[in-house]
């Protein structure tokens, strides 16, 4: 199956930092996705990825769609408490592959 | 524009009983999938329906769980018997293109 290598696993930062995460896969695809999913709740599109080196904004958050084809990074600016939750990268083929997700704590 | 539907919320159940989920896609999508979410997870999918049509359900562990679209729109999962293992989020989503929306999931507790 598809492999989907998302990066860090968790991270814990204080508030107002920037936050940076990853996710590379092995295979080439047309789109990549990034969903936010609260405790309790089902992950929320954030931001659709559909061409090579396409940078996209939503808000404080930044996502790119790599060069390579195979790789996408997801950016926040200015942590605030509500961004607490899960992020997962995904890749939109025949059906939607999620990368393991990166846990996100906002200490105030 | 409404979301992807799901009920119950919760459930709770002993190993060897059964369970049924229902899914209610985004109006018009086409295509509507069910994930398992374990803890600590990415959701993994399960089953993946074009309209009333199965195309692909090669993760479904058929032994006992079956998926249903009648009709191309509502989805019912159902798991029969439950398992201490099937403990998990058990999310819909639906896509008109390459874009998924997903449920708010049913946390099913197998004890």
């Amino acid at each position: 199956g598809q492999q989907l290598n998302q990066s860090p696993q968790s991270m814990f930062i204080q508030e107002g930092e920037d936050v940076s995460m990853n996710c590379t896969s092995s295979s080439i695809f047309n789109t990549w996705l990034w969903y936010k999913q609260d405790p309790g709740e089902g992950p929320v599109l954030l931001i659709a990825l559909y061409k090579a080196g396409e940078l996209t904004s939503n808000g404080r958050l930044t996502a790119q769609f790599g060069i390579t084809r195979k790789d996408s990074f997801l950016n926040i600016s200015a942590s605030i408490p509500s961004d607490v939750g899960i992020y997962f990268c995904a890749l939109a083929g025949n059906q939607f592959y999620f990368g393991t997700g990166t846990s996100l704590t906002v200490i105030p | 524009e409404a979301g992807v539907a799901q009920s119950p919320r919760y459930k709770i159940i002993e190993k060897r009983q059964s369970v049924a989920f229902w899914c209610n896609p985004i109006s018009g999508h086409a295509t509507l999938y069910w994930y398992q979410q374990i803890l600590g997870q990415g959701p993994k999918l399960l089953i993946q329906f074009q309209n009333n049509g199965v195309v692909d359900d090669s993760q479904l562990p058929k032994d006992r769980f079956s998926a249903e679209r009648l009709k191309g729109v509502d989805s019912t999962l159902k798991i029969q018997p439950a398992k201490l293992e099937d403990s998990a989020v058990y999310l819909c989503a639906s896509s008109l293109g390459s874009e998924a929306f997903f449920g708010q999931g049913t946390r099913l507790t197998v004890v």
